[in-house]
């Protein structure tokens, strides 16, 4: 089975701050990794597709980076409505959708 | 704009079937390159995907919940539904519907219009 692992589990920032998530895929996926960021009570909400293109309306301060197992997210400079959850979702082992246990990220 | 709306029961007992419902409006249900998904959330933890269904009324489910879950469509009223058989505690969770949008030839795809969720306990 397809495992994605996230890290940090946690992570304290100020705004500002360059920060950078990591998602590990348990096999190879190529560039097929999404990552979405969630607030609370709220649905998530697409950032980035195939590991480095940016979904329309999204800042630029997001990017992502990666191919095969390793990936991440970066937050070139914080800002006060980045504190959310974040997950990565591999798109490879169609049908099945696996998403990553999430990034909380909370002000420092 | 398209846009998604969950409908349902937010209490159901342990032993029944959960019945939601995803309304999609603000576009076509049945044209264009997508796919239209379950996925759920219990509280404070990760997403779980449930299963999808193609627009032509064919579904996939996560081996998980394959035996219980039964995704289907009616195009009429611009729906799809999910049945979740057998329910314990521990389906438990915000439920949300999603479109998957495909990206061609490269065969990658992302969820990009989400519902808002709805949140389902099971508890007699």
């Amino acid at each position: 089975d397809m495992q994605m692992t996230q890290s940090p589990s946690s992570l304290s920032a100020s705004v500002g701050d360059r920060v950078t998530i990591t998602c590990r895929a348990s096999q190879t996926i190529s560039i097929n990794l999404n990552w979405y960021q969630q607030k609370p009570g709220k649905a998530p909400n697409l950032l980035i597709y195939a590991a480095t293109r940016l979904h329309s309306g999204v800042p630029s301060r997001f990017s992502g980076s990666g191919s095969g197992t390793d990936f991440t997210l970066t937050i070139s400079s914080l800002q006060p409505e980045d504190f959310a959850t974040y997950f990565c979702q591999e798109s490879y082992t169609f049908p099945s959708i696996t998403f990553g246990q999430g990034t909380r990220l909370d002000i420092k | 704009q398209v846009q998604l709306q969950e409908s349902g029961p937010g209490l159901v007992k342990p032993s029944q079937t959960l019945s939601l419902t995803c309304t999609v409006s603000g576009g076509s249900f049945t044209t264009g390159d997508y796919d239209w998904t379950w996925i759920r959330q219990p509280a404070g933890k990760a997403l779980e995907y449930i299963g999808r269904l193609y627009t032509s009324g064919n579904s996939k489910y996560n081996p998980s919940l394959e035996s219980r879950a039964t995704i289907s469509i009616d195009t009429s009223k611009n729906q799809f539904s999910l049945k979740l058989s057998s329910v314990t505690a521990a389906d438990t969770a915000v439920y949300f519907c999603a479109r998957n949008k495909w990206v061609r030839p490269e065969g990658y795809y992302y969820m990009d219009v989400w519902g808002k969720g709805t949140t389902v306990t099971v508890s007699s």
